[in-house]
């Protein structure tokens, strides 16, 4: 596979609930992405670390959106107070040393109710 | 500054056809470029890549991409369209380099008819 697992893999949530997914690279990759795919839409970027490097927030959608990774492996995606709009398969991607390749889990379905 | 454009939502062709999905980028460097594909229900995977080597760039299951820096594109084709095809097909720019934040076009879904 493409070494990334992402749990759980769907999330049924009722709004105002606070979610937190999480993904699971492989190690020995030092860069991590989070997107966000809404319904019938492309990729929407959300958060990237790299390293010890301090992480680029600049996609998170608004304040209520965090994430953490420990070292060079778990990550969680935190999402308080959840809205209907924030429906969307959320992805997780590892980055290969050397190059911009990204390989992605399968993504954590989630549905606002 | 980086962006990606892909110039169809929607392409469908005849099995056997020629594939060509378009995809214009904007970038203040030499970028890399990418294609992915994302078949129903299924992960993301890595279509095919250009790196400032070869213009021409062969990718697996028989689709290619030209990188032209005077038009500013990365179109990617196919000589004869097979059933399997069918999926959702992004183009990604990013800066040179490891690790650097990368750009998604919004997909081109392609329908392949029997």
């Amino acid at each position: 596979g493409a070494g990334v697992s992402q749990s759980p893999s769907n999330k049924v949530t009722e709004k105002g609930k606070d979610v937190e997914l999480r993904c699971d690279p492989i190690s020995g990759h030092t860069a991590l992405y989070w997107y966000r795919q809404r319904l019938g839409q492309g990729l929407e970027f959300l958060i990237y670390f790299q390293g010890n490097s301090a992480p680029d927030k600049s996609g998170l959608p608004s304040d209520r959106f965090s994430a953490e990774r420990t070292g060079e492996s778990v990550s969680t995606l935190t999402i308080q107070r959840t809205q209907q709009e924030d429906s969307a398969v959320y992805l997780c991607a590892r980055g290969l040393a050397g190059g911009n390749e990204q390989f992605f889990g399968p993504g954590t379905r989630l549905t606002v109710l | 500054a980086q962006s990606v454009t892909q110039l169809d939502s929607h392409v469908s062709v005849s099995e056997g056809t020629p594939v060509l999905l378009r995809c214009n980028y904007s970038s203040s460097y030499s970028p890399s470029l990418f294609w992915y594909v994302q078949h129903p229900n299924k992960g993301l995977q890595l279509l095919l890549k250009y790196t400032s080597a070869a213009t021409l760039v062969k990718g697996i299951n028989g689709f290619e991409a030209e990188f032209k820096k005077s038009e500013t594109s990365f179109h990617l084709t196919k000589p004869s369209a097979h059933m399997s095809d069918a999926a959702e097909y992004f183009c990604v720019v990013s800066a040179p380099g490891g690790y650097q934040k990368v750009t998604f076009g919004i997909g081109t879904k392609l329908q392949v008819i029997p």
